[in-house]
């Protein structure tokens, strides 16, 4: 069973901080990584992929892939309240294989 | 616009009953996705289908079923066979035969089911 683990929340930070959340995988043959953003009752939204070794900024988000390490995070600089949610880790495996794990997410609350 | 439609968003069934979830899709999307979200938890890969006429097993697909025959719908249907079917359910397509690169996978709004 391929698995994809985040690190246990809930995560609280003071707005404008750095928030930082990990997330390690299974399947050192994994090729992409997401990371999703999820609102209490609504659906996910991709706010960042990352497929090569280093880091991805997009705005306040930074993706950082190690698959030495078989280790992706996702820093979110200047954090806001509207960045409270869950934030999922999904990976997918080598191939042509159209399967995402996911983790179980972690919670963020920034607070004002 | 272009987009997933789940439907219904709300739904109640008693024990035993069966219930089909409906998914479509304007996007020309080639695979399609059914996952379970359980409170506080990650998603679960139900069923998911690449091709019309074609669908695979997730990690979770025993008292479900699915049918693809119209690349545009892949409908769900929770069956009495599945022993604790409360959760919410998504539905997710993706285009392409590789995840490689611009591909996304974007999911639908969702269809709560409750069962009483």
């Amino acid at each position: 069973q391929k698995e994809v683990e985040q690190n246990s929340g809930p995560l609280s930070v003071p707005e404008g901080a750095i928030a930082s959340l990990n997330c390690t995988y299974s399947d050192r043959g994994s090729q992409s990584f997401f990371w999703y953003r999820q609102y209490s009752g609504k659906s996910p939204e991709l706010i960042m992929s990352i497929y090569s070794n280093g880091d991805k900024e997009d705005g306040r988000f930074t993706a950082q892939l190690n698959k030495a390490s078989q280790y992706v995070s996702l820093l979110i600089r200047d954090s806001q309240p509207s960045d409270s949610a869950t934030y999922l880790c999904a990976v997918k495996g080598g191939g042509s294989n159209y399967k995402l794990t996911f983790g179980k997410g972690t919670l963020l609350t920034v607070n004002p | 616009d272009g987009g997933i439609t789940q439907s219904p968003k709300y739904l109640f069934r008693k024990e035993g009953q069966n219930v089909t979830l409906s998914c479509e899709q304007n996007l020309n999307h080639d695979a399609m996705y059914w996952y379970r979200q359980d409170p506080g938890q990650g998603l679960r890969l139900i069923y998911y289908s690449q091709i019309v006429n074609d669908f695979q097993k997730g990690d979770i697909a025993e008292g479900y079923s699915v049918s693809r025959e119209k690349k545009e719908s892949f409908p769900l249907t929770v069956t009495s066979a599945q022993k604790n079917p409360t959760a919410f359910y998504l539905c997710a397509s993706i285009n392409g035969p590789n995840m490689y690169g611009a591909n996304v996978l974007t999911f639908g709004a969702g269809s709560r089911l409750t069962v009483l």
